[in-house]
């Protein structure tokens, strides 16, 4: 079935930083995918998502390329701040169902230090 | 514009006793969605409402849980006895539409902890 692999956490860095969150997915077809934040007390947001192979999804700095090859989609950062620091879910979409339910990993606690 | 809305934010309740987790989607959005995160482990889909439909409820997880969706508007989340293992965050997303271009705009949570 579809499922989705991130790295463990938490992950713990200083301000600026590089960040990496790994994820790998399982999926039948083609699917979108996903990164959501938590930020302390809130609900989840979309950070970015790509679509299709070799897509770039950007916004506040983070980056993740879909790579069909190595079924995977890491998030990145160039210098992280503290800020930054929140859960990160890797999701999926089913495609081709008319449900477009998400299919998550555990999460990433991310904790950025001054 | 009002965002996704849960409520109540919290809830303690004993073993056995009935618990009614609400959302208010977006204005206008027709896809509603109720997800679980058990123990800090991924989260999970529990049902998908298409106005006051069920579209798909293969995530719930069983006959205690019963989502209701009357008028296409707000939903409830009754779980009833509740069970220890029903503990975690409970979330609420809406939708327009159900392409990968429709964004699922998440509310806060209900954190459910079951004594």
């Amino acid at each position: 079935g579809n499922s989705v692999t991130q790295m463990e956490g938490p992950v713990t860095l200083s301000e600026e930083a590089f960040l990496t969150i790994n994820c790998t997915y399982t999926a039948t077809g083609y699917p979108s995918l996903f990164w959501y934040v938590q930020y302390p007390g809130e609900g989840l947001q979309l950070l970015l998502k790509a679509t299709k192979a070799d897509d770039k999804g950007s916004n506040k700095g983070f980056e993740a390329t879909y790579r069909k090859e190595t079924t995977s989609f890491h998030l990145e950062k160039g210098s992280v701040q503290v800020s930054d620091s929140a859960v990160y879910f890797c999701a999926l979409n089913t495609p081709g169902g008319a449900t477009n339910k998400l299919i998550f990993g555990t999460g990433t606690l991310l904790a950025v230090q001054p | 514009e009002a965002g996704v809305t849960q409520f109540p934010s919290h809830s303690v309740i004993e073993k056995g006793q009935t618990v009614t987790l609400r959302c208010d989607p977006i204005s206008g959005h027709d896809n509603l969605y109720w997800y679980r995160r058990v123990m800090g482990k991924e989260i999970k889909f529990l049902l998908h409402f298409v106005k006051e439909s069920k579209q798909d409820e293969s995530g719930m997880p069983n006959n205690r849980f019963l989502a209701e969706r009357t008028g296409g508007t707000y939903s409830t989340l009754k779980v009833q006895p509740a069970e220890l293992e029903d503990s975690g965050v409970y979330f609420c997303a809406s939708s327009q539409g159900t392409t990968s271009y429709n964004e699922q705009f998440f509310g806060p949570g209900t954190r459910l902890t079951v004594l």
